[in-house]
């Protein structure tokens, strides 16, 4: 099993410009979670999942987009990235009542 | 609001030391607290504690849950430069979400 694999590893935007970060899980987890990570914080909760076709908001969505078409694979849009969204984000999975399982991250900044 | 707190927020010991790390929190509908450790990637699990008054241990780290005072504690005996990372607190709540600490920066000196 690979687990949660995050796409891509590192990413520089300029203001403005858009993209979206994948995540995919092997592991038939129900569950699926967007955070964000700044320096000397914990995590912050973006977006999250409870099952294929379903999105709801989490403690900061705003400039941010989900979809969750396939049960695997949970992604993450900047429509118009702002220098405020440079950070370090995580995807996470998890089954039911059991512990998150964490992708490896993804390092944006937005210049 | 929910929250989680965390203390201390740094701390710096000497090999060999024993750290307690405290967690505090106010959640409503609270199902589990879990701790993790993260060294600059993400975070590794360490804990799920769901219950008053039951130690999980693993090795030289063990931690315990008050859920009358709202509270957990980790514990690290015998510190290795090796645990310096910095722990993470987050409590989860019925709807499966996660609402986490700010963490405890631990540094051990050798």
């Amino acid at each position: 099993n690979a687990g949660v694999t995050q796409t891509p590893k590192f990413r520089v935007l300029k203001t403005g410009q858009s993209m979206t970060l994948l995540c995919a899980q092997d592991m038939n987890h129900e569950y699926m979670y967007w955070y964000r990570q700044d320096p000397g914080m914990g995590l912050r909760l973006i977006h999250y999942s409870v099952g294929e076709g379903t999105t709801a908001k989490g403690e900061v969505p705003d400039g941010y987009n989900v979809s969750r078409l396939k049960k695997q694979n949970f992604l993450l849009g900047l429509e118009s990235a702002a220098p405020s969204q440079t950070s370090v984000y995580f995807c996470a999975s998890k089954k039911g009542p059991l512990r998150q399982y964490f992708g490896p991250g993804t390092r944006l900044t937005v210049t | 609001e929910d929250k989680v707190v965390q203390s201390p927020l740094s701390l710096v010991v000497h090999e060999g030391d024993t750290v307690t790390l405290n967690c505090s929190y106010e959640v409503t509908n609270f199902r589990s607290l879990l701790w993790y450790k993260q060294e600059k990637k993400a975070p590794t699990f360490l804990f799920m504690l769901t219950s008053s008054g039951i130690e999980k241990k693993s090795g030289r780290l063990s931690s315990i849950l008050d859920k009358k005072e709202l509270f957990s504690i980790l514990n690290i005996t015998a510190t290795q430069t090796g645990d310096s990372a910095v722990y993470l607190c987050a409590v989860e709540d019925s709807n499966y979400q996660l609402i986490w600490g700010a963490g405890t920066k631990l540094i051990i000196k050798p």
